[in-house]
């Protein structure tokens, strides 16, 4: 069954610190996201891939690293973390049709404190 | 950019009643915009709960519906009767022609015996 996977499920790390975020998908989809969930926010899209290699930026990317080293595999990098970023991380896929982008297929999340 | 808005934070209704969850879409250009309702059940991630690609079009998926108003930009979710397995967090999603999605805030429904 195709799906979304995100490790780890729980993150604690302290300010400074380094984390990595992993994400993998077996949809064969192009496109790849990482969204932050932060009540009264909604979500909203760090950076996203439309292919192995590839990285856009998206609404809030600052303080946050992403690589694309497959089209299954798609990394969110906090270099030096701070509380600021202590939140619910969500990763998905998609394709676009039409020039329109479709269904986004989500991971479970991550949910990350940095203290 | 283009921005979606949903303006409760949290709906408590009874069980078998009716629901309405409020969005409205917003685009800073011309387009035909694709939307979402998605929904997301505790420990899940978000999942697609019905989606309309065209104005004026009804999508419809587990008793809940939703009609995509292009003039009064609105896209609210509805549901005749509502049952406890459907407390969750609903987020209301749109996307312009050639842009990624956007989300409301998330209305956490609780349904209540």
């Amino acid at each position: 069954e195709a799906a979304v996977t995100q490790s780890p499920r729980n993150k604690v790390t302290v300010t400074g610190g380094n984390v990595t975020l992993s994400c993998r998908q077996t949809n064969s989809h192009n496109y790849m996201y990482w969204y932050r969930q932060d009540t009264g926010h909604g979500l909203r899209l760090i950076h996203y891939s439309y292919g192995a290699g590839n990285l856009q930026i998206g609404d809030v990317p600052d303080g946050y690293k992403a690589t694309r080293t497959t089209q299954e595999d798609f990394f969110l990098l906090l270099e030096l973390a701070s509380p600021s970023q202590t939140s619910l991380y969500f990763c998905a896929s998609s394709e676009w049709t039409g020039g329109s982008q479709n269904t986004l297929y989500f991971g479970a999340g991550t949910r990350l404190s940095v203290l | 950019g283009d921005s979606v808005t949903q303006t409760e934070g949290q709906v408590t209704v009874s069980e078998s009643k009716s629901l309405i969850i409020n969005c409205t879409y917003s685009a800073t250009s011309i387009g035909y915009p694709n939307l979402f309702w998605y929904v997301r059940y505790p420990g899940e991630g978000l999942q697609l709960l019905l989606k309309v690609i065209t104005a004026g079009q009804k999508g419809s998926s587990r008793g809940f519906e939703a009609t995509y108003n292009k003039e009064a930009t609105s896209f609210h979710l509805q549901k005749a009767s509502v049952q406890e397995s459907d407390s969750a967090v609903y987020y209301c999603g749109g996307a312009n022609s050639g842009t990624y999605q956007r989300f409301g805030t998330g209305t956490k429904l609780q349904v209540v015996p």
